[in-house]
């Protein structure tokens, strides 16, 4: 079955810095969405990509879908508080959402 | 606020039992889709229902069961409970033609 990976599992990141998260299926997706979880609470939408190639802009996350729509990648720039939290990739095919294990980013002030 | 409800918030179970979770989702979400988190995971898909009829279900045993009703409201019903089935069940819905998943907060399950 399709099976999403996600890497790191952990992020610690200096209040300011940048980061990336990655995430890799081992099938052709029709889309990925990315969602947040903030410690004790649910997952929240963040954005879906579609199209091979595709990238997004949210303020300071940018969002990245490869050209075999099999991988995708999130970047935050300057890091803030506010960022901390469990961010999922979750691919579509069919009617099944498969979510990755996410990876937990903490923040140093 | 996502405008999904999820009843209990807690639940704690003895092995053997038998629970109910309850969700009611937002008035024209036709689609509810249930998942189980275990810590330190991510969602697993259990299954989907759309308009009443259940549409997909993903790698769980059949003690999984569910019902959509007319009302926007849905359960998710667990029989012959194992200890490995403590998690936090999530239900989550959403519009036609929209893939976006509206989650509710969630019920924490506890089997002992």
């Amino acid at each position: 079955g399709q099976q999403v990976m996600q890497s790191p599992q952990y992020q610690h990141v200096q209040e300011g810095e940048d980061f990336t998260t990655y995430c890799n299926s081992s099938t052709t997706l029709s889309n990925i969405q990315w969602y947040k979880q903030r410690p004790g609470g649910h997952p929240v939408f963040l954005i879906q990509l579609v199209k091979s190639g595709e990238v997004k802009k949210q303020k300071r996350l940018t969002f990245q879908f490869g050209e075999a729509k099999k991988n995708s990648s999130l970047h935050i720039t300057a890091t803030q508080t506010t960022d901390v939290g469990t961010y999922f990739c979750a691919g579509l095919n069919d009617y099944k959402l498969s979510f990755g294990a996410g990876t937990t980013v903490t923040v140093r002030a | 606020e996502t405008g999904v409800t999820q009843s209990p918030t807690h639940l704690i179970k003895t092995r053997g039992q038998q629970v109910t979770l309850r969700c009611s989702s937002q008035s024209g979400h036709n689609t509810v889709s249930w998942y189980q988190q275990a810590l330190g995971q991510g969602p697993q898909f259990i299954f989907q229902y759309y308009r009443e009829e259940e549409n997909g279900r993903g790698n769980f045993p059949p003690r999984f069961s569910g019902l959509q009703f007319p009302n926007y409201s849905s359960e998710l019903n667990v029989n012959a409970l194992e200890l490995d089935d403590s998690a936090l069940y999530l239900c989550a819905s959403r519009p036609d033609s929209y893939n976006e998943q509206f989650f509710g907060p969630g019920t924490r399950l506890t089997v002992l």
